[in-house]
Parts: C-alpha cells; sequence; structure tokens
C-alpha cells in the first residue's frame, strides 16, 4: 500500500507565477489535510478536505490560495501570483475515513519562489 | 489549545535509550498525547499516542505521568535513523487540526 504521495518534490517558479502542487492520499483514504512549513518554523495547518468538500480552510490565506480535491483524481493546492514569501515546504497528509484518525504526511513540496 | 513544552534538544549515543520529556499542565479530560517525529527533508510520521495508560509499539513507548500534566516517549535502543525532530502534540477527540511545536531535535552519536 503506497504511501501519500505528492508532486513536484521541488518547485521553483518566479514572482507572480502560478504554482500546483498535487497530493494523492493512501489508498481509501478520504480525508485530506494541507500543511504549510515555513523556514526555521513550525507546521501550520491550511485546510482540509473530503472528496469534493473543503471543511475547513481557515489556516489558508484568504487571497491567492485555493485548494481542492475532486471525485477522481488528486487533491490541488493551488498558489496564484506567487511571491517570496510563498517559499516554504507543504505537506498534505491523508487520514481513513475520520478525521480523528492517525494522519499519514507525505514528503512534501519544497517551493522556492524566485 | 493546550499548550506543549519540550526541551529544544538532546543528544544520545547509538544503541542506549532516549527519554524525550513533554509538558502539557493545562491538558484536557479529553486531549490525547500524540508524537510525531520528522526526519530531515521528509515529512511528519506517526510514533504513538495515548490518554492515560502507558503504550507500546514497535517504534516507541509512551510513559502517562498519573495527572497527565507530562508525558515521555522512550526510544528504546536509538540508532542513527532515529535523529529527527520529535513533536508532542496534544489532540481533543474530534480535532483534526494538529498543532505542530519547535518540538526536541534528537542528535544521535556514533
Amino acid at each position: 500500500n503506497a504511501g501519500v504521495m505528492q508532486n513536484p518534490r521541488h518547485l521553483v517558479r518566479r514572482r507572480g507565477q502560478e504554482a500546483r502542487l498535487r497530493c494523492s492520499p493512501m489508498k481509501g483514504h478520504s480525508h485530506v489535510y494541507w500543511y504549510r512549513q515555513l523556514p526555521e518554523e513550525g507546521l501550520k495547518f491550511m485546510v482540509y478536505l473530503q472528496k469534493e468538500n473543503i471543511i475547513d480552510e481557515s489556516g489558508m490565506p484568504k487571497e491567492r490560495f485555493s485548494a481542492e480535491f475532486p471525485k477522481e483524481g488528486p487533491s490541488i493546492l493551488r498558489i496564484q501570483q506567487v511571491v517570496r514569501g510563498d517559499s516554504a515546504a507543504y505537506f498534505c497528509a491523508s487520514s481513513l475515513r475520520d478525521s480523528q484518525e492517525t494522519q499519514y504526511f507525505g514528503p512534501g513540496t519544497r517551493l522556492l519562489v524566485l | 489549545d493546550a499548550k506543549t513544552t519540550q526541551p529544544n534538544s538532546m543528544e544520545s549515543n547509538e544503541e542506549e535509550p532516549v527519554h524525550l520529556p513533554c509538558n502539557h499542565s493545562t491538558i484536557s479530560g479529553t486531549d490525547y498525547i500524540h508524537w510525531y517525529r520528522q526526519l530531515p527533508s521528509q515529512g511528519p510520521e506517526y510514533v504513538i499516542h495515548g490518554l492515560t495508560s502507558n503504550v507500546n509499539n514497535r517504534m516507541a513507548s509512551l510513559a502517562i505521568a498519573e495527572d497527565r500534566k507530562s508525558s515521555t516517549l522512550i526510544l528504546h535502543r536509538a540508532t542513527l535513523r532515529d535523529a529527527a525532530v520529535y513533536y508532542c502534540i496534544l489532540r481533543d477527540d474530534g480535532d483534526y487540526k494538529l498543532s505542530f511545536g519547535a518540538g526536541t531535535t534528537v542528535t544521535v552519536r556514533a
């Protein structure tokens, strides 16, 4: 059973470009969470999604950031018009059925904005 | 949210046990104590969790104080692969957000 997969592992963008980060949860998992880890800081919750629904996006910046988890395919975290402050490691986690269960993390996408 | 306090860093020798303390004096009755670790350049990895009783699994043991105001993660025989940042997290039953603090950076000497 493959773990949580994220791609790309590394992404370089210039200021003003768009970044798309993809996350495939573990097989059978229908709950997805995104976290961001800024340099020298701890992970911070961004958004919690279930299939086709955003449950909680309280940790996501109001502008330029969006997330989706379609019925088919991976979850996508989209950052429009990136700025240097968006440079960070973005981690996706998934859990089985119930949001109270253990979260399994992917390897992360390291975004660098030039 | 209840908070946890951990030492910034700890060092250990290979093959020796490591005891990682965590203080959580404001823990509520429904808070579970979770431990995750993050190896260099990787995502966090679940280690263990418990509510009141001590817990053991293949990775570690969790010793919880009787008053639940502190706990200790025990790595029985540290290996070089155990070098990581270890996070002690309180998670209320039904809470899906994991709140990561600074954690304890564990260094293992060969």
